[in-house]
């Protein structure tokens, strides 16, 4: 198994672009969640899906950011416009609620690193 | 709310030493608690697990308990080396909840 698969790892942008960071769960996961960490904040939940279906988005910072996840095995994170507030590690990580082993272990990806300059 | 409590924020201790770092959470309805390390400028790396109906789990020198009726988690690492240093973080989940809450994490420096 490869894990959770993240790209970009890095990624430095100009404020006003737009940035989209991508994900890739764990297959038989039906759970993903994105998370952002900054050494203010620490970790925060963004939003997490089950089954592909947002479930709760209250971590959303604003409506510049988004996310979809159109498949089990893929989904999106957008932020548009950027700003140079939202630089921070974004993860993504995915579990499974089911099965006698490794159910309901949360699985991180190696994360994206923004810089919005 | 769920808020979730690491303290201290730093422990710094020689090589060969037991240590024990701490976990404490408000609401006891507690689904699970996992234990994650995070190395500088990486991701985080799953340690251990514990299901709400259990007390303890092991792996390696590695053991987590957990106390539900005082809302707390111990992570315990016995004869501490020099790569286990990183910062460690609890995160619980409550029932009926699909997400969990994270602590601010220990960092951890095991010095030769």
């Amino acid at each position: 198994d490869a894990g959770v698969i993240q790209s970009p790892r890095h990624e430095v942008t100009e404020m006003g672009q737009e940035v989209t960071l991508r994900c890739k769960p764990i297959s038989g996961h039906d759970y993903l969640f994105w998370y952002r960490q900054t050494m203010m904040r620490g970790l925060e939940l963004l939003i997490y899906f089950n089954n592909n279906v947002p479930i709760d988005d209250s971590g959303m910072p604003e409506d510049r950011f988004s996310a979809k996840m159109p498949n089990a095995s893929f989904s999106t994170l957008k932020i548009q416009p950027s700003e140079p507030r939202d630089s921070a590690v974004y993860f993504c990580a995915s579990s499974r609620e089911t099965g006698n082993s490794g159910a309901n272990v949360l699985t991180f990806g190696a994360g994206s690193r923004l810089t919005v300059l | 709310k769920q808020e979730v409590t690491q303290i201290p924020a730093a422990l710094s201790v020689p090589e060969g030493e037991n240590l024990v770092l701490n976990c404490s959470f408000t609401d006891s309805a507690i689904y699970n608690l996992q234990w994650f390390r995070q190395d500088p400028g990486k991701g985080l790396t799953s340690l251990l697990l514990i299901q709400s109906s259990q007390r303890e789990q092991t792996s390696g020198r590695l053991n987590a308990s957990l106390d539900k009726s005082s809302g707390r988690s111990t992570l315990y690492i016995a004869a501490s080396q020099p790569g286990d240093s990183a910062t460690y973080l609890c995160a619980v989940r409550l029932r009926n909840a699909g997400k969990s809450t994270f602590g601010d994490g220990t960092t951890l420096t095991v010095k030769p």
